[in-house]
């Protein structure tokens, strides 16, 4: 039982560059979501889904999109990449919502010069 | 809209001291509370969550908090402090399913 996985663990782009973050968990949960962190900061909800085919919007997901096409798999994808996007990125899992707890992935390190 | 914030950017404890973390929150019905750990390079893990029931609640590696709605806060505390405590800590709330989080304790153990 791995839980939550995610690829690469460290990425540099280039500005207007894409790539995708790939998120990947094994405990059959519903709940997925993606949150970005800045130095000194918590973290800020980009995107989540309630289930396969199921996405929504959370506090910041402009330069961001994201797809769910199975329960297990929820990649985030950057599609022109801005320094403003210099974070690192931490994917999360749950079996439910409010109360439930997230279960997280160990992040990724993402840096756009 | 609900929020939380963590009163103390950084706190600086001796080993074997006891710990406070602070946290206020506001809500406009009863929140779930949350403790989060984060140690350095890591992903977070759950330290303890209050859920309406019991107030005082237990969680992981001798944490504790406390619920307290006249005061909205949820402080986070150990009676002794261990080296391996020092890490991030984030005080959460959950908002309809999605988690507002504070700006982060950072915890230091010292010798």
């Amino acid at each position: 039982n791995a839980g939550v996985t995610q690829t690469p663990k460290f990425r540099i782009l280039k500005i207007g560059q894409s790539m995708t973050l790939q998120c990947t968990q094994d405990m059959n949960h519903n709940y997925m979501y993606w949150y970005r962190q800045d130095p000194g900061m918590g973290l800020k909800l980009i995107y989540y889904s309630v289930g396969a085919g199921i996405t929504d919007k959370g506090e910041v997901p402009n330069g961001y999109n994201v797809s769910r096409s199975t329960t297990e798999d929820f990649p985030l994808r950057l599609e022109l990449a801005a320094p403003s996007q210099t974070s690192v990125y931490f994917c999360a899992s749950s079996q439910g919502g409010s109360s439930y707890e997230q279960y997280f992935g160990p992040g990724t390190r993402l840096t756009v010069t | 809209a609900q929020s939380v914030t963590q009163l103390d950017s950084h706190v600086s404890v001796s080993e074997g001291t006891p710990v406070l973390l602070r946290c206020n929150y506001s809500s406009s019905y009863s929140p779930s509370l949350f403790w989060y750990v984060q140690h350095p390079n890591k992903g977070l893990q759950l330290l303890l969550k209050y859920t309406s029931a019991a107030t005082l609640v237990k969680g992981i590696n001798g944490f504790e908090a406390e619920f307290k709605k006249s005061e909205t806060s949820f402080h986070l505390t150990k009676p002794s402090a261990h080296m391996s405590d020092a890490a991030e800590y984030f005080c959460v709330v959950s908002d309809t399913g999605k988690l507002i989080f504070g700006q982060g304790t950072t915890l230091q153990v010292k010798p």
